[in-house]
């Protein structure tokens, strides 16, 4: 069982740039979830999904796109990217119930330059 | 949305007990109470989540006030390994889905 992994683990991108996270779960988890996270601060939640082929909007939408075409991936994108989404980027995943926890990736660290 | 206020930060010394205090006075009734921790460079993991009941595991106890505004997660016996952020955290249910909202959390030293 590896849980929830990330990839990749680290980048640097060139302003304008376009990239895309890929997070994976085998707990066949039907939540899952982006997050940011920047020096000294909590977590902000960009986008979500509760099920295969849907995702909704967190906090922090803007600049990011995220598809669910698979029940087991979350996909992060970045179109265009800002000095302003350097960052760590987790996602996690979670149950369907009321109680459920959830689990977190190991992060992608993001430098846009 | 509802929020979580708590500590910037926190001492403890080895092996006593440490009680993190979380205020979360606008909280719904439906909302569960979470707490996760984060340890250097690593994604958060959980530690413990109740509603309206106190509730032991292996790792902590969580008490919840009776208006349930307020929370202390209890840690029986620091260890340097407990050093971390500690988050408290609201599960909201809204239209049958449901987003967590994080605070900024409190950094627990563990002095030896």
């Amino acid at each position: 069982n590896a849980g929830v992994t990330q990839t990749p683990k680290f980048r640097v991108l060139k302003t304008g740039q376009s990239m895309t996270l890929l997070c994976a779960q085998d707990m066949n988890h039907e939540y899952m979830y982006w997050y940011r996270q920047d020096p000294g601060m909590g977590l902000r939640l960009i986008h979500y999904s509760v099920g295969e082929g849907t995702t909704a909007k967190g906090e922090v939408p803007d600049g990011y796109n995220v598809s669910r075409l698979k029940k087991q991936n979350f996909l992060l994108g970045l179109e265009s990217a800002a000095p302003s989404q350097t960052s760590v980027y987790f996602c996690a995943s979670s149950g369907s119930g009321r109680q459920g926890e959830q689990y977190f990736g190991p992060g992608t660290r993001l430098t846009v330059t | 949305d509802a929020k979580t206020t708590q500590p910037n930060s926190m001492e403890s010394n080895e092996e006593e007990p440490v009680h993190l205090p979380c205020n979360h006075s606008t909280i719904s009734g439906t909302d569960y109470i979470h707490w996760y921790r984060q340890l250097p460079s690593q994604g958060p993991e959980y530690v413990i989540h109740g509603l309206t009941s106190n509730v032991n595991n292996r790792m902590a106890s969580l008490a919840i006030a009776e208006d349930r505004k307020s929370s202390t997660l209890i840690l029986h016996r620091a260890t340097l390994r407990d050093a971390a952020v500690y988050y408290c955290i609201l599960k909201q249910s809204t239209s049958g889905t449901y987003k967590y909202i994080f605070g900024t959390g409190t950094r627990l030293k563990v002095l030896a």
